[in-house]
């Protein structure tokens, strides 16, 4: 079955603090993966995206992720967090077959950041 | 470019009540999803669109709920009757398909309570 499993369901770090949310993801084609960010009461927005070559991607706000096939993993990571990162984050697969456009969500990682 | 527009925003309604929810896609995407986002089930994909015609409608909970897109500029997502347990906040977003892999943009979401 397809799925995507973020294991923390809330996270709390310092200011300053460098971060790792995990992503885990059961999926039958190659996927495509995104991280995206929810700030309250907001829509969500896409971090980044990967489908294909370089398995480290780079997005918005000093974000970056990594794809490990091997681990079915795609972690999202920033080296130092800023007040201004507490938000929901979202990890989510899918893959282009046809007109097919669903992609599988899992359920947010909340992200709760100490001054 | 103005994004995805939902309107209303929020929406308090009493149960029995019909509720029209909609949408303004951003110019030229040629997909429309309608998600509904609550605490205790997450993003849920109710029903996407592909150039005004519903691919996947197997999200939709129930005969209550029903999504039109009757050009490529506006849809809506109607419930009737409401019942409490629709309350959550439903978001609509779009994407352009043949950029290889769409990032789906997101509008800011309708809250619905339905006393």
């Amino acid at each position: 079955a397809q799925s995507v499993t973020q294991p923390d369901i809330h996270i709390t770090v310092s200011e300053g603090a460098s971060l790792e949310l995990r992503c885990n993801y059961s999926y039958g084609a190659t996927p495509y993966l995104f991280w995206y960010v929810q700030s309250p009461g907001q829509g969500l927005q896409l971090l980044l995206k990967y489908f294909s070559g370089d398995t480290l991607v780079q997005g918005i706000k000093g974000f970056e992720a990594e794809f490990k096939r091997s681990q079915s993993s795609f972690n999202l990571r920033k080296p130092s967090v800023h007040w201004s990162d507490a938000a929901e984050y979202f990890c989510a697969v899918g893959a282009r077959s046809g007109n097919n456009r669903k992609l599988i969500w899992g359920l947010g990682t909340s992200l709760a950041v100490n001054p | 470019d103005a994004g995805v527009i939902q309107s209303p925003r929020h929406e308090v309604t009493e149960m029995g009540q019909e509720v029209t929810l909609r949408c303004k896609p951003i110019s030229g995407h040629d997909y429309l999803f309608w998600y509904r986002q609550t605490m205790m089930r997450g993003l849920e994909l109710l029903i996407y669109f592909n150039n005004n015609v519903p691919i996947d409608d197997s999200g939709m909970p129930e005969d209550r709920f029903s999504a039109k897109m009757p050009n490529a500029s506006f849809s809506t997502l109607k419930i009737q009757p409401s019942e409490p347990r629709d309350s959550a906040v439903y978001f609509c977003a779009s994407s352009f398909g043949m950029a290889g892999v769409e990032t789906q943009y997101f509008g800011p979401g309708t809250r619905l309570l339905v006393l």
